[in-house]
């Protein structure tokens, strides 16, 4: 069961543009949402998260606007980059306590910055 | 380099064969995770273990089993092993000491059942 949506699953961004990838989510026992960037060949890393007490935080040019009554969010580029070119995955963490929690991964946008 | 450490990097193998893979997590972290990245399925939570027990369990087969040993490190084990398997396996560790926490991921394992 998919808990995690992602849209759109490829993207194409000129450079200098704004990179906008969307996920919404069912589980209202979601407390937790990061994002990671995957670039070929090698494992995803944390890129940014967001708690849903907060509506948008923003590192450098990654910005994630939180809707918690929608159970949406996205995750902003400004000014796009080539070396933004990575597989993007949203994802989203519960869990019953101390030590104990599960990350589900939306399916994933590939991001594609040309010249 | 994320600190977390896979081998084998490429595992080619047979169907119907046992594999193990394993994973060391970064220095002082506790809590150890498997994930399988298939093109079709994504990124599938698998296990997780905390100071060498089980913790949350996830889409795992159970012909696949995992553990954690005393010095943190762990293996995943697959066995009677089908095309369906081949996927990059990905371990991951936290410092567990609460959630939400980052997760470190290692560079994975490929694995192709031919």
């Amino acid at each position: 069961q998919q808990q995690v949506k992602q849209s759109p699953q490829s993207l194409i961004v000129q450079k200098g543009g704004i990179s906008i990838i969307n996920c919404a989510y069912e589980n209202t026992a979601f407390d937790y949402f990061p994002w990671y960037q995957q670039f070929p060949g090698k494992g995803p890393a944390l890129l940014i998260a967001i708690r849903p007490d907060v509506s948008e935080k923003k590192e450098g040019r990654f910005t994630i606007s939180f809707n918690k009554s929608a159970k949406q969010f996205s995750l902003h580029i400004m000014d796009s980059q080539p070396g933004d070119s990575a597989t993007y995955f949203c994802a989203a963490i519960w869990g019953v306590g101390f030590g104990n929690e599960k990350l589900t991964f939306g399916t994933g946008t590939r991001l594609t910055i040309i010249p | 380099d994320s600190g977390v450490t896979q081998t084998p990097k490429h595992l080619i193998t047979a169907t119907g064969q046992r594999v193990t893979l394993r994973c060391s997590p970064r220095s002082g972290d506790l809590s150890v995770y498997w994930y399988q990245q298939s093109l079709d399925q994504g990124l599938q939570f698998l296990i997780q273990y905390y100071n060498g027990e089980e913790r949350a369990k996830g889409n795992i087969l159970e012909r696949f089993s995992a553990q954690q040993f005393p010095d943190l490190h762990s293996e995943l084990n697959l066995s009677s092993l089908e095309l369906g398997d081949s996927a990059l396996y990905f371990c991951a560790s936290s410092a567990g000491q609460g959630r939400g926490e980052t997760q470190y991921f290692g560079p994975g394992t490929r694995l192709l059942v031919l």
